[in-house]
């Protein structure tokens, strides 16, 4: 089952503009992971936050986590057109073994238009 | 340093038909995973690797197996294959076995189609 449903399933903007997208998960997480996949390939890790913090920045990138609403957005601000890919958020748990698992959303398809 | 490789890019089986796909790491990690990602589902595990030695199931196990061969290598074995298995799948890797903050890195994928 999907631990993580993003919103919106699709978004288009407009080059320079900012990307909001949302994450909402259903149980307790030790950590919650973006990444982006660009057409035909793998996914590449972005950011990671922990369940004790409330905000991170890395670059252009600002991730929020409310673990009271089980939910986190992703904003990319001043989009380019490089940034048009799927993004994924995933949230990591501790197994009965005592390794992370991670499980992922549904994604959000970005499309920067130029 | 090629990070997490995977062979082979495309593949077409028959139903019924086994293969194995080959994912390797030069990073030293010790975990690896498997997953599949089909339209609409996001990426599901099948099979993970805490470390060297000791393979688990994940949320979907049914119809494969995996084989931690060494630190580096991790394959995964479709014994015989069915039109459902049709999916892109990843390979993973990620630097140690116990939790924690612990990011993955993805290889290219392997796109197999079962007809």
């Amino acid at each position: 089952s999907q631990q993580g449903e993003e919103d919106p399933q699709a978004l288009s903007i407009q080059e320079g503009e900012n990307a909001t997208m949302n994450c909402s998960y259903k149980t307790s997480i030790n950590n919650l992971q973006w990444y982006r996949q660009n057409s035909g390939r793998g996914l590449v890790h972005l950011i990671l936050i922990r369940s004790n913090e409330r905000e991170k920045h890395s670059g252009r990138l600002r991730v929020t986590l409310d673990t009271s609403k089980k939910s986190s957005s992703l904003l990319i601000t001043a989009s380019r057109a490089a940034d048009t890919a799927s993004y994924f958020c995933a949230t990591g748990l501790i197994s009965n073994f005592g390794n992370e698992k991670l499980t992922f959303g549904t994604g959000t398809r970005l499309t920067i238009i130029p | 340093n090629a990070g997490v490789t995977q062979t082979p890019k495309f593949q077409v089986l028959k139903t019924g038909q086994s293969m194995t796909l080959q994912c390797a790491q030069d990073m030293n990690h010790n975990s690896m995973y498997w997953y599949r990602q089909d339209p609409g589902m996001g990426l599901r595990l099948i099979y993970y690797s805490a470390s060297e030695g000791t393979t688990d199931k994940g949320e979907v196990p049914n119809g494969y197996n995996v084989s931690r061969l060494n630190k580096r290598e991790f394959s995964l074995r479709l014994e015989s294959a069915a039109p459902s298995q049709t999916s892109v799948y990843f390979c993973a890797s990620s630097e140690r076995p116990e939790h924690l903050y612990n990011e993955q890195f993805f290889g290219p994928g392997t796109r197999l189609t079962v007809l």
